[in-house]
């Protein structure tokens, strides 16, 4: 089955710094990428996802990028805010996998004021 | 807005007790997961189902059953409960299987 695995775990910036979390899958197969953001305390909440059809998706402070040949895809964060310290999940979904949904370790990142 | 709810925010309970961890949506989705969430591990499926009395094993089924009788409530079954199920667990739903997850505020189990 999908296999993904994601770096780092612990991420600790200084506001205003951009923030970098990469993720790898094993799953050539796999088409569709999502990333979930999840609060201390609360639930997981989807913050941005990218399709294998395109290279790169932004939504203002936030951008993921997928490089289909070498299997991984990154959260790009820029001028990151207190606010943005959560633990973000990304996941593969794969036809090979009944079309579900293989979550990363996640990432806890902090940013420092 | 979609709003999934969870019967217990927080449970205790003692090993070989049967669980019954409760989830109901209000947005009329056809699908349902339940996964489980551990540092480290990220979440993990255990179930899901995609029309009522209909279920699939995910990733990590053993030791659990589920329950879909009604298109709304999604039911995780712990029959004897051990204290390596001890952990988060988070109930999600989704119109299609293509469509974005909605997920709960979480059951934080613990089995002493």
């Amino acid at each position: 089955g999908e296999n993904v695995e994601q770096h780092p775990s612990t991420l600790s910036v200084q506001e205003g710094d951009s923030a970098v979390i990469k993720c790898t899958y094993s799953d050539s197969a796999s088409n569709y990428f999502p990333w979930y953001k999840q609060e201390l305390g609360k639930r997981p909440q989807l913050i941005i996802d990218i399709r294998s059809n395109v290279g790169e998706k932004k939504d203002q402070r936030i951008a993921v990028t997928l490089n289909k040949t070498a299997k991984h895809f990154s959260l790009h964060i820029t001028e990151t805010q207190p606010e943005d310290s959560a633990v973000y999940f990304c996941a593969a979904r794969s036809n090979n996998a009944g079309n579900m949904l293989t979550f990363g370790g996640g990432t806890r990142l902090m940013v420092k004021p | 807005d979609v709003k999934v709810t969870q019967s217990s925010r927080y449970l205790v309970k003692r090993t070989g007790e049967k669980v019954f961890l409760e989830c109901v949506q209000d947005m009329d989705h056809e699908n349902m997961f339940w996964y489980r969430q551990d540092p480290g591990l990220g979440l993990r499926l255990i179930y899901f189902s995609y029309d009522v009395k209909m279920k699939e094993k995910g990733d990590i089924p053993e030791g659990y059953s589920v329950s879909r009788e009604k298109k709304e409530r999604f039911s995780l079954i712990l029959e004897s409960a051990s204290t390596n199920q001890t952990s988060m667990y988070l109930c999600a739903s989704s119109l299609g299987r293509y469509n974005e997850q909605f997920f709960g505020p979480g059951t934080r189990l613990t089995v002493l």
